[in-house]
């Protein structure tokens, strides 16, 4: 079974740009979270999308949004890109059902570098 | 208050010696834990899931859940080299959002 895929692995942007990263989740997975990944902060939720919903939403600014399809692959996208936005992204599916229980698996994630 | 804690600093085991990991967690009513294993540059890799209170055991990993403390643990006993790696701690709230501690640096010494 496939993992998680997350296109594309590594990105060199400039200040003011604006980027969209693409997840594509396990087959059968149907939420999808968004995760930014820093040495100061660690790991933090950015979103998370269910049946093409956002169902879940972290502290985040407005600059950074998401959607997902209707065959669960979901798209984040940054706006006016900001030195503070360098980071690992990281998206992880999981079958997304009532109780929350279920664990969510990482893809590999795409490393943004701003200029 | 964080979500999630894990206080301890860098770990040094020697091969062969157990070494345990510590996390406490901030809602009562969090049902759902996770630990999760990232080596350097790579992305986290789930290693166990716990959900009730006790102990689960999966090969040389033992996790460890108390609601009442609001504490969940991992032992890695037998350390091995290739165990060198950071251990987040991951705590469902709500639905279906994950929060993580900052993660626990383990060096296993041969």
């Amino acid at each position: 079974k496939a993992g998680v895929t997350q296109t594309p692995r590594y990105l060199i942007k400039t200040r003011g740009q604006q980027v969209t990263l693409s997840c594509s989740p396990i087959s059968g997975h149907r939420s999808v979270s968004w995760y930014q990944q820093t040495p100061g902060q660690g790991l933090q939720f950015l979103f998370e999308y269910f049946s093409e919903t956002q169902r879940n939403k972290g502290n985040f600014p407005g600059r950074f949004s998401g959607r997902q399809f209707s065959n669960s692959r979901s798209e984040m996208n940054v706006s006016t890109l900001e030195l503070g936005d360098s980071a690992l992204y990281l998206c992880a599916s999981s079958l997304g059902l009532g109780d929350g229980n279920q664990p969510q698996h990482f893809g590999d994630g795409t490393r943004l570098s701003i200029l | 208050q964080k979500e999630v804690e894990q206080n301890s600093g860098p770990l040094s085991v020697p091969e062969g010696a157990i070494a345990s990991l510590n996390c406490t967690y901030s809602d009562r009513v969090s049902q759902s834990f996770f630990w999760y294993r990232q080596y350097s540059g790579k992305s986290p890799e789930l290693i166990m899931s716990i959900y009730s209170n006790g102990d689960k055991e999966d090969g040389r990993f033992t996790a460890q859940l108390n609601k009442a403390s609001q504490y969940v643990s991992l032992l890695i006993r037998d350390s091995q080299p290739s165990d060198s790696a950071t251990y987040l701690c991951a705590v469902i709230y709500g639905n279906n959002r994950l929060a993580f501690g900052k993660g626990n640096q383990v060096v296993v010494i041969p």
